[in-house]
């Protein structure tokens, strides 16, 4: 079980606006560490959406943001795409641990 | 143009070692810190181990600490990865991916994998 959680799944139409959350504790998000975030397609490269907390790579559609508030972040989703189908994970440090960690991962289904 | 290219993966008996290597071109490699992600079937990913740019420092996860050993070589920009009695839990994906300068910091970019199965 990851120390970071996030919900297994999620769903939407497309163009709606989905929020994937990601929650920590004090010895991690809450202690002021960055939080990052990938989109994973099976059999592919995991690719970089959002880094220290709310920065998009070059090439990353503004329809992706994220946020950080406490032990917790979040990355939206706007305008849902069927492209946008795919594994989502957060990823911060955690003290105690002395570790990257990654948060479960999130399956988005666009309906 | 940044690429990652692993290799090595493979069957391999339980209690047995297998070495993978990640080839990188595009960028500065020895400024980086680089790090190694793997992913078991149907389960998600899972940071395995991190090397300094320099290669002196290294970081390594709880389940393979003692067992994997995290090596590059700068002058042929390749990271390595000796993993030692494996088990039928390291059966996964391992991807190579490309961090900043610190660690723990954020992978911009990530190798497609390679597959290591341990079984009998």
């Amino acid at each position: 079980q990851s120390v970071v959680t996030q919900p297994p799944s999620m769903s939407g139409a497309p163009g709606q606006r989905v929020t994937i959350s990601c929650t920590g504790s004090n010895s991690n998000i809450g202690a002021n560490y960055d939080v990052h975030w990938y989109q994973h397609i099976p059999g592919t490269a995991p690719k970089l959406l959002i880094s220290g907390n709310k920065n998009r790579p070059s090439g990353v559609p503004d329809r992706f943001s994220g946020s950080k508030s406490g032990t917790s972040a979040s990355l939206a989703i706007t305008g849902l795409q069927a492209a946008d189908e795919a594994d989502y994970y957060c990823q911060t440090f955690d003290i105690s641990l002395n570790s990257v960690v990654f948060g479960g991962g999130t399956k988005l289904t666009v309906l | 143009e940044v690429q990652l290219l692993e290799s090595g993966g493979k069957l391999v008996q339980p209690g047995g070692s297998l070495r993978l290597s990640c080839a990188a071109s595009g960028f500065s490699f020895s400024t980086y810190v680089m790090t190694w992600v793997r992913q078991a079937p149907g389960k998600g990913l899972e940071w395995v181990s991190t090397v300094s740019g320099g290669g002196g420092s290294t970081f390594y996860a709880d389940s393979v600490k003692g067992r994997f050993s995290i090596s590059r070589d700068n002058s042929n920009d390749t990271l390595y990865l000796q993993m030692n009695s494996l088990k039928a839990e390291d059966t996964a994906v391992y991807f190579c991916a490309k961090g900043q300068r610190g660690y723990g910091d954020y992978m911009d970019y990530w190798g497609q994998g390679t597959l290591v199965t341990v079984s009998s």
